[in-house]
């Protein structure tokens, strides 16, 4: 079974239309984040959560809402999809660093991505 | 998936050769540096990394190098296999509260068999 499970992996919907993407995880780790991909660009961070209680925008939060429903559950949704939404969506879980400044390693592990067309 | 690797600087390279993929970061703060692997139709994985107090880390038929003077990543594959035809993207990040991750757009290895 994947470690970071995303659902559904293919969505398309209209414009207007209300859309969630769900994301758990296994690996015990308290980060989790949400991504998105387009052609030509880097994954460019749109919400990251460190805990249950802890949410923070990304570079690109405008036009998206998440919730952290448990550690293991990061939701991100869409209130009234547009098309230059439509993108790959990838969720991605970390561990916390030991000591801030100690130890920075920030491997990510991604799921296996939600790809989103809205028409 | 396929849109992923559009417009993508592509290296094609033989089976069983060596390929070098190359990245260059942008900011002198960053400290730790990350090479993923994505494969048509899947997420981004880990392949190796690197902290900015090392120039070179070898892994299974991977080897990152880090040239901070130009900053400048390369990540080499030994004896090229089909299996390694994916994009492959380098990651930097910076120490601190938050550790923000910067990723690349990064490059589509091909490999002809």
């Amino acid at each position: 079974d994947a470690d970071v499970t995303q659902t559904p992996r293919n969505r398309i919907t209209k414009t207007g239309k209300r859309i969630m993407l769900e994301c758990s995880q296994t690996k015990g780790h308290d980060r989790m984040y949400w991504y998105r991909q387009d052609p030509g660009l880097g994954l460019r961070l749109i919400y990251y959560s460190f805990d249950v209680k802890d949410i923070n925008k990304g570079e690109i939060s405008d036009g998206y809402s998440v919730s952290r429903q448990a550690q293991a559950k990061f939701s991100l949704s869409l209130e009234s999809a547009i098309p230059n939404q439509t993108a790959l969506y990838f969720c991605a879980t970390s561990d916390s660093p030991r000591l801030a400044g100690a130890d920075t390693k920030n491997i990510q592990y991604f799921g296996a991505g939600t790809r989103l067309s809205v028409l | 998936g396929e849109s992923v690797g559009l417009h993508l600087p592509t290296l094609s390279v033989q089976e069983g050769d060596n390929s070098i993929i190359n990245c260059a970061y942008s900011n002198s703060a960053s400290d730790y540096f990350i090479w993923y692997k994505q494969e048509s139709g899947k997420g981004p994985q880990f392949i190796i990394d690197i902290r900015s107090n090392m120039d070179k880390r070898q892994g299974q038929r991977v080897t990152v190098l880090l040239n901070k003077t130009v900053k400048h990543l390369s990540l080499q594959i030994a004896a090229t296999q089909p299996g390694d035809s994916a994009v492959y993207f380098c990651a930097e990040n910076r120490s601190g509260g938050y550790q923000k991750v910067t990723f690349g757009i990064g490059t589509k290895l091909q490999v002809i068999p």
